[in-house]
């Protein structure tokens, strides 16, 4: 079965600076689908960037960036030049087919 | 304007009750999902449906039930079986497979 594993409870991070969320996954597939979702207080979860597994050129959105490394099934997430808006829980997804699989979660606070 | 409804918002239920929750999306797709979020946790997977008249079991449906007349509605039941249903319930739907799930606003459920 597929699992998705964040390690991090909790980040926090400094408005204006970096951080980054760690994700890990564990699967058979070679074909796949990766994804981060921010769930502010409002509770309405919100598509931040979206990674197919054959591409090796990591994705970008914006502020927010990638690190997809298929060989360690890691798929980290930067966020820079945070704002008070980025404040959120974060979630790692995996989809193959057309089920998605939910890590636990990352609540990351920013601080002004 | 496009977009996935969820209602109500809010629910409260007596034990040993059934109730139905809502899920409209006026998207046109063809693929729906029910969410359930437990504190502290991610989202587990219902129920899905890719076309009107069929749907699959997710990883937690027991005491569950859907059903999908129409592409734009699949009604969620929570039924007297379901051991612990205070939760916060999450509808999604999608294009294609591998696409983007879009979530609707959720609704928070309370068994008293």
């Amino acid at each position: 079965a597929q699992t998705v594993t964040q390690s991090q409870p909790e980040m926090s991070v400094q408005e204006a600076e970096t951080v980054t969320l760690s994700c890990t996954y564990d699967t058979s597939e070679s074909d796949y689908y990766l994804f981060w979702y921010k769930q502010p207080p409002s509770r309405q979860m919100i598509l931040v960037i979206r990674q197919e597994a054959y591409k090796q050129q990591n994705a970008t959105e914006n502020r927010f960036s990638v690190n997809f490394q298929k060989a360690a099934k890691s798929f980290s997430l930067k966020i820079s030049d945070s704002q008070l808006g980025d404040a959120a829980m974060y979630f790692c997804a995996y989809m193959a087919g057309n089920k998605l699989v939910f890590g636990a979660g990352t609540i990351l606070r920013v601080k002004s | 304007d496009g977009g996935i409804t969820q209602s109500p918002k809010y629910l409260f239920r007596k034990e040993g009750q059934n109730v139905t929750l809502s899920c409209e999306q006026n998207l046109n797709h063809d693929a729906m999902y029910w969410y359930r979020q437990d504190p502290g946790q991610g989202l587990r997977l219902i129920y899905y449906s890719q076309i009107v008249n069929d749907f699959q079991k997710g990883d937690i449906a027991e005491g569950y039930s859907v059903s999908r007349e129409k592409k734009e509605s699949f009604p969620l039941t929570v039924t007297s079986a379901q051991k612990n249903p205070t939760a916060f319930y999450l509808c999604a739907s999608s294009i294609l497979e591998g696409n983007e799930q879009f979530f609707g606003p959720g609704t928070r459920l309370t068994v008293l």
